[in-house]
C-alpha cells in the first residue's frame, strides 16, 4: 500500500517563528510532491509543488525535499495567526491519482 | 467564473431522495475527481475520469454514480444515501500530461447532510 504519512499535530508555534511541516511516503518511484492548505470547513488550496531535490521558495513558504530519504517538507517563515490550518502532503506517481496524508494541523498563537 | 466550480454548496437530503452534485471547472483541464471527506479523516479519493473516461472507481458504493459528460463538467448522482454518507464532497481538475506532474485544484466542495 502506496502511503503518505504526517503527524497530525497540533503543532503550535508563536507569530513571528519558523513553522517546520513534514512528510515521509512510501513509493519511491513518487515523481510529484505538492502541499495543500485547508482550513476548517473549506476545501484545500495548492500552496507549493516540488519536483526535484532541493528547496523550492515561494514568499514566506520554502518545500524541501529529499528523495534518497523519501521526504518532503514544508518551511513557514515569520508565521501569522493567518497561517493556523491544515496543511496536506501530497504524492503522486505517473499516475492520475494523488495519494494524501492525513494532514498537520499548524496552530499559530500571537 | 474561474477556477473549479460546485453546486450546490449545502445540500439536504433525505435517504430515500434522489439529487445530483455539480463540477465544472475552467482551467481547461482534462482529469476531473470526486473525493469524500468526513469529519477527522483524510481525503477518500472516489472517482477520477481522463478524457472523459472513468480511469478509477475506489470500491464506491454503487448509490452514488458518476457522470462526466465532457472534460469541463463532472456530476454526481447520489441516490438512497445513508447518515454515514454525510461529508463534504470535493471536486478537483488537473492538467495532467505525460509529464506526470498532476497537480490538482480543488473546488469549494458541496456539504451534503442525509437524515
Amino acid at each position: 500500500q502506496k502511503e503518505v504519512e504526517q503527524n497530525s499535530g497540533p503543532l503550535s508555534v508563536p507569530e513571528g517563528a519558523i513553522a517546520s511541516l513534514n512528510c515521509t511516503y512510501s513509493d519511491r518511484v513518487s515523481q510529484s510532491f505538492f502541499w495543500y492548505r485547508q482550513y476548517s470547513g473549506k476545501s484545500p488550496e495548492l500552496i507549493m509543488s516540488i519536483y526535484s531535490n532541493g528547496d523550492k521558495e515561494d514568499g514566506r513558504f520554502t518545500a524541501q525535499l529529499n528523495k534518497a530519504s523519501q521526504y518532503v517538507s514544508l518551511l513557514i517563515r515569520d508565521s501569522q495567526p493567518s497561517d493556523s490550518a491544515t496543511y496536506l502532503c501530497a504524492v503522486n506517481s505517473y499516475t492520475d491519482k494523488l495519494i494524501f496524508g492525513t494532514g498537520t494541523r499548524l496552530q499559530v498563537f500571537p | 467564473e474561474t477556477g473549479v466550480t460546485q453546486t450546490p454548496r449545502h445540500l439536504v437530503m433525505g435517504m430515500t431522495n434522489k439529487k445530483s452534485l455539480k463540477c465544472e471547472q475552467h482551467l481547461g483541464h482534462n482529469a476531473m475527481y470526486w473525493y469524500k471527506q468526513s469529519a477527522k479523516k483524510p481525503l477518500e479519493l472516489m472517482f477520477v475520469y481522463n478524457f472523459k473516461e472513468q480511469t478509477e472507481n475506489n470500491s464506491v458504493p454503487s448509490r452514488f454514480s458518476p457522470e462526466c459528460p465532457n472534460s469541463s463538467h463532472l456530476f454526481l448522482h447520489l441516490h438512497t444515501l445513508q447518515p454515514e454518507d454525510s461529508a463534504l464532497y470535493l471536486c478537483a481538475s488537473s492538467p495532467l500530461g505525460s509529464s506526470g506532474r498532476n497537480e490538482q485544484f480543488f473546488g469549494p466542495g458541496t456539504r451534503l447532510t442525509v437524515l
